[in-house]
C-alpha cells in the first residue's frame, strides 16, 4: 500500500483534458514537500514529467501541468494523444521519516 | 551530459546478497548538491523508493528494507553501490538508479535505463 494514493486507471479521448490526483498526508505533501510527477512509457525508465509541484523540465510540453492544494496534488493532461498513453506516478517526501515516497502509479488510457 | 548506469546480476538466488553498481558521469557525487537514489519495479507493479545517498554522505533507507540494504559509494570511482541482503522471490524486480537534484526532496531529473534482477534456484 502506497503512501500516496493514486487512482489506478484514468482514460480520454484524443484531445480531451484529463486529470490525475495524488493524495498523500500531513508528514509529506500536507507538510508543504513539493510533489514530482513521472511518465513511464511500456518497457522505459520514468521520466521527469513535472517538479516542485507546477514546474516543468525543459523539453515537456506545457500540455502538461501540475498543482497542489493541502494535502494532495493533481497532475493535469491537455489536449490528450494517443503517445500519451502511459503509466504516471507521484512522488513527495515524508518528513517525519526522512524517506521519498511515490504513488501507486496510475495508468493512462487513451480511448 | 549527465548518464547513470546499473550493473550487477541479473539472476541471483534466494538468500544471496544483491550487490548493484551505478556509475554516474556528469556530475560530483561529492563536490555537487546531487544525490543518488535506487527504486525498484516488480514486474507489473508500482515504483518502490528503496534508498538515497547525497553528496554529504546523508542516507536514507526504506522502512521495509531496512534492516536488509545499504547504500555506499565511492567518490573516485564515481560510483553509488546498493547491496541487498536475503534475497526473496519477491525482490525479483527492475531496479534503477537515479541522480536527485539539489536537496533530497528534490526530483530525480536522471534515470538510468533499470536492470532487471530475478530471484530464483
Amino acid at each position: 500500500q502506497s503512501v500516496l494514493t493514486q487512482p489506478p486507471s484514468v482514460s480520454g479521448t484524443p484531445g480531451q483534458r484529463v486529470t490525475i490526483s495524488c493524495t498523500g498526508g500531513s508528514s509529506n505533501i500536507g507538510a508543504g514537500y513539493v510533489v514530482h510527477w513521472y511518465q513511464q512509457l511500456p518497457g522505459t525508465a520514468p521520466k521527469l514529467l513535472i517538479y516542485g509541484n507546477i514546474n516543468r523540465p525543459s523539453g515537456v510540453p506545457d500540455r502538461f501541468s501540475g498543482s497542489r492544494s493541502d494535502t494532495s496534488a493533481s497532475l493535469a493532461i491537455s489536449g490528450l494523444q494517443a503517445d500519451d498513453e502511459a503509466d504516471y506516478y507521484c512522488q513527495s517526501y515524508d518528513g517525519s521519516l526522512s524517506i521519498s515516497v511515490f504513488g501507486g502509479g496510475t495508468k493512462l488510457t487513451v480511448l | 551530459q549527465v548518464t547513470l548506469k546499473e550493473s550487477g546480476p541479473v539472476q541471483v538466488k534466494p538468500r544471496e546478497t544483491l550487490t548493484l553498481t551505478c556509475a554516474v558521469s556528469g556530475f560530483s557525487l561529492s563536490f555537487d548538491r546531487v544525490g543518488v537514489t535506487w527504486i525498484r519495479q516488480p514486474p507489473g507493479k508500482a515504483l518502490e523508493w528503496l534508498a538515497y545517498i547525497f553528496s554529504n554522505d546523508e542516507k536514507s533507507y526504506s522502512p521495509s528494507l531496512k534492516s536488509r540494504i545499504a547504500i555506499s559509494r565511492d567518490t573516485s570511482r564515481r560510483q553509488v553501490v546498493l547491496s541487498m541482503i536475503n534475497m526473496d522471490a519477491a525482490d525479483t524486480a527492475t531496479y534503477y538508479c537515479g541522480r536527485i537534484e539539489r536537496v533530497v526532496y528534490g526530483p530525480t531529473d536522471y534515470w538510468a535505463q533499470g536492470t532487471l534482477v530475478t530471484v530464483s534456484s
